[in-house]
């Protein structure tokens, strides 16, 4: 099956601070996810992007499927930025998602 | 906004019981998931169902997994005799399906899973 790579593991940020998320995918995909896992254990969906850029507010995610991966960007971090961002990708021959491990991200005051 | 609900939020049962998870998958939706997540590790796939059929299912679900849409709102996932490895979060979802292939899926909030 597909492997989802995801870096860094962890993440500790100051608050303000910008950074970058990174999904690499072994194969070819229909649909790109990215979650964050808040600490009551909830899946929010922050973008849906097989390909190409979007913005939402402080985060953008862009996709660059012919090259197989995926940047998340957190600009100007909050403290209630941390949790967990996972990748998340369909395959062309189905229709689950296969995840990352996650990267887990703190926000210190 | 719409959003996919799961009941109840936790359950504890004991080893070799039968559970049962609701999910109620957002109206007009076509395609339903079950995922899994234990406690620590990455969310993992369980089973897809389309058109009143399993479309795709994980080696996870296996014969002690079943799932059901028993009427036009509710999903169900049942384990029939749980282990104390079935601990878990599981995560229902739902997409729409549109030109010949899933949309963007939807997740719930989560049922916690605990078995002593």
């Amino acid at each position: 099956g597909i492997q989802v790579e995801q870096s860094p593991p962890d993440l500790i940020l100051q608050e303000g601070a910008n950074s970058t998320l990174r999904c690499n995918f072994s194969d070819s995909v229909n649909n790109l996810q990215w979650f964050h896992q808040n600490p009551w254990g909830q899946l929010i969906n922050l973008f849906y992007i097989p390909s190409g850029t979007k913005q939402n507010g402080r985060l953008s995610a862009t996709t660059v499927a012919t090259e197989r991966y995926s940047l998340l960007y957190i600009s100007s971090s909050q403290t209630t930025d941390s949790g967990v961002y996972f990748c998340a990708v369909e395959e062309t021959s189905g229709s689950r998602l296969t995840f990352g491990e996650g990267t887990q991200l703190t926000v210190n005051p | 906004e719409p959003e996919v609900t799961q009941t109840p939020s936790h359950q504890v049962t004991q080893m070799g019981q039968e559970v049962i998870l609701r999910c109620v998958p957002i109206s007009n939706h076509l395609y339903f998931y079950w995922y899994r997540q234990i406690l620590g590790q990455k969310v993992e796939f369980l089973v897809s169902f389309y058109n009143n059929e399993i479309s795709e299912k994980s080696e996870i679900f296996d014969d002690q997994f079943s799932v059901e849409r028993p009427d036009g709102s509710n999903f169900t996932l049942k384990i029939r005799s749980t282990k104390l490895e079935d601990s878990a979060m599981y995560f229902c979802a739902s997409s729409w399906f549109v030109g010949g292939s899933t949309d963007t899926q939807y997740f719930g909030p989560g049922t916690r899973l605990t078995v002593l």
